[in-house]
């Protein structure tokens, strides 16, 4: 374990659907970073967020979006869904705003689109 | 766009060999960052290398930051069955803004008895 929690772990959904996915950060770590992993791409950064505040964005499609509550988890949500979005999502978090600490990354949320 | 670029793609060795992966870019990054990816699994963080020229060292294991912070290798010894798995470099591009790292597509190593 981690430490740092994805729920869930897999998702079927339809397109044109919308999802929710739900990313607990390892304690004490302020920053949630969230990552696509595809296979023909790779791990892409999505977005990053620090103490509840928008930090850094990637190649986030406007279709999707995030937050980070109080309680330092974030959400990862998106809509409008195509067969293209089928691919494992992953939260990543670490502890300090910048410097050479390595991410904890979770376990992922598959999601299949069909 | 993929900053950092991974070879080989895939690798296939038996037990006992050794093995090296690389790592280039034409970008200069703060740090570079190994990790090893089971299927089914996150990212599992090896080693974090930040200074030009640097060594690290982890049993079997042994990562190198090119003197120019711009490519990195990892070099195995003895590979065991254990090792098998995708092993990804992400280099961090810093800065208080944010510290988003951007991958390779990773080297599938598979180590076979």
């Amino acid at each position: 374990d981690s430490g740092v929690t994805q729920t869930p772990k897999h998702l079927i959904t339809a397109t044109g659907q919308r999802v929710t996915l739900r990313c607990s950060p390892r304690s004490g770590d302020l920053s949630v970073y969230w990552y696509q992993q595809s296979l023909d791409q790779g791990l892409q950064f999505l977005i990053q967020y620090y103490n509840g505040e928008e930090r850094a964005k990637g190649n986030i499609l406007e279709r999707f979006s995030a937050q980070q509550f109080p309680d330092l988890h974030s959400e990862l949500n998106l809509s409008s869904l195509e067969l293209g979005d089928s691919a494992l999502y992953f939260c990543a978090s670490n502890r300090r705003q910048g410097g050479d600490y390595g991410y904890t990354f979770g376990s992922g949320t598959r999601l299949t689109v069909v | 766009t993929q900053l950092l670029e991974q070879s080989p793609q895939f690798l296939s060795i038996q037990e006992g060999e050794n093995l090296t992966v690389y790592c280039n870019s034409s970008s200069v990054f703060s740090s570079l960052q190994w990790y090893r990816q089971e299927p089914g699994e996150g990212p599992v963080l090896l080693v974090t290398v930040v200074t030009g020229g640097e060594v690290k060292k982890l049993k079997r294991l042994t990562f190198q930051f090119g003197d120019a912070r711009k490519d990195s290798s990892l070099h195995i010894t003895a590979a065991q069955p254990g090792d098998t798995g995708l092993y990804l470099c992400a280099g961090g591009l810093g800065g208080f803004a944010g510290y988003a790292l951007n991958f390779g597509k990773g080297t599938s190593l598979l180590v076979t008895p």
